[in-house]
């Protein structure tokens, strides 16, 4: 199954702090996404990083993407309160057409 | 524009009804996707329309039948629904291709009876 999967499964930090969601895949890909999901609501794309590339910024979040270990790692800074909600990892892979598969998922809970 | 509209918020169903979900954008995308989503779970693909043309299905029930009468429509029919198929629908578009970044709707609680 081409589906990656994200840890941790949860996470709860304080306001302020730095949190870290990893996501591993198996197979070859052309990009791989991030994205947010408020709780029962739809995602909304955070960032998109191409297999070329090993590492992108956007605001508080910075992405990496080492495809010799099949991982990508998501890297938010500072975070806030509102920051919490699900983050999935999505990728395509190679030769798959229009199909965009999502990871498990890391619920990140930031305390006020 | 970069909304995608889904429409109904919740829906609750019986086991006989036939109901429809309906998704709108208008950002001019070429391809439009149905998922399906547990709760705690990740979105998981059902159908996606290319070009107003069905390109995957991922072995859906025939309980469920998509259409796209035009390029900013997409509708996912609901026949003889079973309680297990209780979830968050969510509506997707992107530009074209694979690749490309998804704008998703805020999606349709269904509850099947």
């Amino acid at each position: 199954s081409q589906q990656g999967e994200e840890d941790p499964q949860a996470l709860s930090i304080q306001e302020g702090e730095n949190a870290t969601m990893n996501c591993s895949y198996k197979t070859s890909i052309n990009n791989l996404q991030w994205y947010r999901q408020n709780s029962g609501r739809g995602l909304v794309h955070l960032i998109l990083i191409r297999s070329n590339e090993r590492e992108k910024h956007s605001g508080r979040l910075r992405v990496t993407l080492d495809t010799s270990k099949k991982s990508s790692s998501l890297l938010i800074t500072a975070s806030r309160a509102a920051d919490t909600a699900s983050y999935f990892c999505a990728t395509d892979g190679k030769g798959a057409t229009n199909k965009l598969i999502f990871g498990t998922g890391t619920l990140l809970a930031v305390q006020p | 524009d970069t909304e995608v509209t889904q429409t109904p918020k919740h829906l609750v169903m019986g086991m006989t009804n036939k109901k429809s979900l309906k998704c709108e954008q208008h950002m001019g995308h070429r391809a439009m996707y149905w998922y399906k989503q547990k709760a705690k779970k990740p979105p998981e693909l059902m159908f996606v329309y290319s070009y107003e043309k069905l390109s995957i299905n991922e072995s859906v029930p025939s309980r469920f039948s998509p259409e796209c009468p035009n390029s900013s429509l997409l509708n996912l029919h609901l026949h003889a629904l079973q309680p297990e198929d209780s979830a968050l629908y969510l509506c997707a578009s992107s530009q074209d291709r694979v690749g490309r970044k998804l704008f998703f709707g805020s999606g349709t609680q269904l509850s099947v009876l």
